[in-house]
């Protein structure tokens, strides 16, 4: 059984910074492209990027480019996502999904939600 | 720039049809895929490549494509079906985008 399961919530101060993880089972961690989406409280899907842990390959969406770090360490077929000062508009729910055929997303985490507040 | 439209609300009586439409220039050369999120829930994968089920999704659950324009259809809709639903779809250049949603509210 396919399953992302992902680190806890998070209360941080603004300029903070901040690791979420992922962690994958049941499939091939290394060969599938595993993505991240923000969804604000109240707002829709956002993409954030994806990455290929085979090869490290990483395709940030133009809105969070230089915004968050993805990454991943296939020994452990788990996926990060992380910031280096937090600011109060990355509050949010974060999820990973993995993608399947490059073109859409088969499963999801749970979501991990992050408040950044003073 | 890369956009999908989606109708921000939909209405329905138990027993009818919800028709959701997702619209997108990327859509007349790329699938459109859907997904249902249910209040404080992830996102369940609905549909892939238009119209395709995943394992485990109703049958009333059905999609098509027409131009830059897919269709979500809910046939018979149950009131567990209230819930936000996204379309979303890749670009050419490797980048993938969600529609903005659109709430099913099951009168």
């Amino acid at each position: 059984e396919v399953q992302l399961v992902q680190s806890g919530a998070e209360v941080k101060k603004p300029g903070e910074s901040l690791k979420i993880s992922c962690k994958g089972s049941g499939y091939s961690f290394s060969t599938y492209w595993i993505g991240w989406v923000r969804q604000m409280p109240g707002k829709g899907l956002e993409w954030m990027g994806i990455m290929y842990p085979s090869d490290s390959d990483i395709r940030y969406s133009p809105s969070f480019e230089g915004q968050v770090t993805i990454s991943a360490d296939k020994s452990i077929t788990t996926a990060y996502l992380q910031w280096s000062s937090l600011k109060a508009s990355d509050t949010a729910m974060y999820y990973c999904a993995r993608l399947t055929g490059v073109d859409y997303f088969d499963y999801w985490g749970q979501g991990t939600l992050v408040t950044v507040s003073s | 720039s890369y956009e999908l439209t989606q109708p921000p609300s939909v209405s329905v009586s138990p027993g009818q049809t919800a028709r959701i439409t997702c619209s997108g220039d990327a859509l007349a050369k790329q699938y459109g895929y859907w997904y249902q999120q249910k209040p404080g829930q992830a996102p369940v994968l609905l549909l892939y490549k238009d119209s395709e089920r995943p394992s485990g999704i109703p049958e009333r659950f059905s999609g098509s494509s027409s131009g830059t324009t897919v269709t979500l259809t809910i046939s018979g809709v149950q009131a567990e079906d209230e819930a936000d639903y996204y379309c979303q779809s890749p670009d050419s250049s490797g980048t993938y985008f969600f529609g903005s949603g659109t709430k099913v509210t099951v009168l």
